[in-house]
């Protein structure tokens, strides 16, 4: 049984730039949220993506957008990359058709590291 | 705005010693609550869970939490801990009213000595 993936492990960008991860969810699991977690802190919730929308979105700027895809995997975009977004970027999945909405199972998490 | 407390940064203890997290959340409605663990190197697991019923909750790995309601805590313990605990602990909250996001705690770093 697969777990949460999550590509690439690691990345390295400069200010201004723009990045995109990835991440597949736990076999049959429907509903996607990403994280972010700075260095000495717990994970900060960015947004969730259920049936391809964005359904709940915490206090990220625009700069913070998704996409989630027919097969239920999604892509975090971070624009005009600022030194401050450097952090382990997580994604978890989780299962409303199950009812277990409320249960997320983590990813190993992207490194970005800004310059 | 939900917040979660973790008292504690960092908590050395010897092999076999007790061990209590504490952990408040600020939130006065319905909730459900959890604790995750993060061995070194590997990803963020769930330890144990509250959704309702009994507040005395038993978790992997000989963890156990309990719900205090009156006082907005969820302590995890464990009663004789093993160099294998080492890891960082935390606490984690979702309002059920229509909220799916998990607002965590920053977090605590148990080191065990062996």
């Amino acid at each position: 049984d697969a777990g949460v993936t999550q590509s690439p492990t690691h990345l390295i960008k400069t200010r201004g730039q723009q990045v995109t991860l990835r991440c597949s969810p736990k076999s049959g699991h429907d509903t996607v949220s990403w994280y972010q977690q700075a260095l000495g802190q717990g994970p900060q919730f960015i947004f969730q993506y259920y049936e391809e929308e964005e359904r709940q979105r915490g206090n990220f700027p625009d700069r913070f957008s998704g996409h989630q895809f027919p097969n239920y995997s999604s892509e975090l975009n971070v624009n005009a990359l600022l030194l401050g977004d450097s952090a382990l970027y997580l994604c978890a999945s989780s299962s409303l058709g199950q009812g277990e909405i409320y249960e997320q199972y983590f990813g190993p998490g992207t490194r970005l590291t800004v310059t | 705005a939900q917040s979660v407390s973790q008292h504690n940064h960092h908590v050395i203890l010897s092999e076999a010693a007790s061990l209590e997290l504490g952990c408040n959340y600020s939130y006065g409605g319905t909730v459900n609550l959890f604790w995750y663990v993060q061995y070194p190197g590997q990803h963020l697991q769930l330890l144990l869970k509250y959704f309702s019923g009994d507040p005395l909750v038993k978790g992997i790995k000989g963890f156990e939490a309990e719900f205090i309601k009156s006082k907005f805590s969820f302590n995890l313990r464990k009663p004789s801990v093993q160099w294998s605990d080492t890891a960082e602990y935390f606490c984690a909250v979702n309002a059920r009213s229509n909220d799916y996001k998990l607002s965590f705690g920053a977090g605590t770093t148990v080191t065990v000595r062996a």
